[in-house]
């Protein structure tokens, strides 16, 4: 199948700094990439979608001036986590699609600590 | 999107068959069932797509009633590999692809 990547994969930073966090889809394009936020123990919810050459669409209730997204090419995707702060610290985990009808393949997913 | 309701969690042992079933009455036309397994600080891993009837591939099975309303993943002589979250999405392909995640069954595979 398809290959996500992330990088890193694990990130531990201060409280006021910014994080980034890169999702290339390696072996496929997507003009289409999500971005979604997990708590221990909990399901996955979506963030936005990062659309290629455009702005992102954000979920109800995420802020987009904190979770800046930019998807700078067709299989490459960053979510910059801005003046981070504890309640920050999840497991963020992106998908892309080769195509529209295609099944979402995801990345091994980014686990932030804030300190 | 469709919601989608299914059990917490369910225990079994290796080498039985494990059948999740996933609720989903608000099921539209256009949409599929899809499920995805995930481990513990990993990121999910497709399983199985289907639409309708019964979808099987070499890692599990998909029946699908007539009326949609609902759907069951089976995992035929699980192993304790086996032991993950399991979640049942329902979305039209053509959207975007977006992806609502409900709660997810905690499967549990005990030797």
């Amino acid at each position: 199948g398809a290959v996500v990547s992330q990088h890193p994969s694990r990130v531990i930073c201060k409280s006021g700094t910014s994080v980034k966090i890169e999702c290339r889809s390696l072996d496929f394009q997507a003009t289409t990439m999500f971005w979604y936020r997990q708590f221990p123990k909990q399901s996955l919810m979506l963030m936005a979608t990062s659309n290629e050459g455009s702005k992102a669409t954000y979920e109800q209730g995420v802020e987009k001036d904190k979770f800046l997204i930019n998807h700078a090419s067709l299989t490459l995707s960053t979510l910059t986590v801005t003046s981070a702060h504890p309640e920050d610290s999840s497991f963020y985990i992106c998908s892309a699609s080769p195509g529209e009808y295609n099944e979402q393949f995801f990345g091994p997913g980014t686990r932030l600590t804030v300190l | 999107l469709a919601k989608t309701t299914q059990p917490i969690s369910m225990d079994s042992y290796e080498g039985q068959e494990v059948n999740i079933t996933c609720s989903h009455n608000n099921i539209a036309t256009n949409d599929y069932i899809t499920w995805y397994q995930q481990f513990p600080s990993q990121g999910p891993r497709f399983i199985i797509q289907g639409y309708k009837t019964k979808v099987t591939n070499e890692v599990a099975s998909l029946f699908i009633p007539a009326d949609r309303k609902s759907s069951t993943l089976s995992l035929p002589r699980v192993s304790l590999s086996d032991t993950a979250v399991y979640y049942c999405l329902v979305g039209d392909k053509a959207a975007g692809n977006k992806l609502t995640f409900g709660g997810g069954t905690r499967v549990l595979v005990k030797p």
